[in-house]
């Protein structure tokens, strides 16, 4: 079963780009990865998910290595309205429970 | 289209009862999880119904069941509470079919229902 590590908190600033990363040393070749947010007093919410290539949606991009064992989510401008948990997690191909933990996330911190 | 909706949203339960919290998915969406968060186990994941059949199970105790109709709207039950029960129950739908799984298909998730036990 992959196991992520995120770092407990990050702080940027407004307006700078922020790199999230998030290590899945254990994944297999077919889990996708996937990242949601969630900002306070709300359900979780869907960022961007992918397998091996680099992946850009309208909220972020995600970047993974080549090995697969680590991914970077990135905001490429950050508003004050990205202040959120975010969560890494590597989807099992295979289903099962595990691979539904959403863990404690990344505290990302805005400063004005 | 409407979102993920939950029923009720903030509910009071002394220890030993039972409650029953319900989700309506997004239209079209045959998908429905239920997820448990609390400060310190942050969330996890509970089971997944799919087409009114639980398609994955998470590592909690039989007190906690749940159930899809065939218009894909979910209820979760929780039997005999207690203190440690009390946390945000979160619900999510995807559009996840038979064949794209979870793993492929993003989850769209509903405010939650706050239960406390008391």
């Amino acid at each position: 079963d992959a196991k992520t590590t995120q770092p407990n908190s990050m702080e940027s600033n407004e307006e700078e780009p922020v790199h999230l990363p998030c290590n899945h040393s254990t994944i297999s070749g077919t889990d996708y990865i996937h990242w949601y947010r969630q900002l306070p007093s709300q359900g979780p919410e869907y960022v961007i998910h992918g397998l091996t290539s680099n992946v850009n949606n309208r909220m972020a991009s995600l970047a993974i290595a080549e090995d697969r064992k680590s991914s970077t989510l990135i905001l490429h401008r950050a508003t004050l309205r990205d202040a959120a948990v975010y969560y890494c997690i590597p989807m099992y191909s295979g289903g099962g429970a595990d691979g539904l933990t959403f863990g404690k996330g990344t505290h990302l911190i805005i400063q004005p | 289209k409407a979102g993920v909706t939950q029923t009720p949203r903030y509910l009071i339960k002394t220890r030993g009862q039972q409650v029953t919290l319900s989700c309506s998915p997004i239209s079209g969406h045959r998908s429905v999880s239920w997820y448990q968060q609390t400060p310190g186990q942050g969330l996890q994941f509970l089971f997944e119904y799919f087409s009114e059949t639980q398609r994955n199970k998470g590592n909690f105790p039989g007190r906690f069941s749940g159930r899809q109709f065939s218009n894909s709207r979910s209820e979760m039950n929780v039997s005999t509470l207690e203190l440690g029960d009390s946390a945000l129950y979160l619900c999510a739908s995807s559009p996840a079919t038979v064949f794209a799984t979870l793993t492929y298909n993003e989850q769209f998730f509903g405010p939650g229902t706050r239960l406390t036990v008391l």
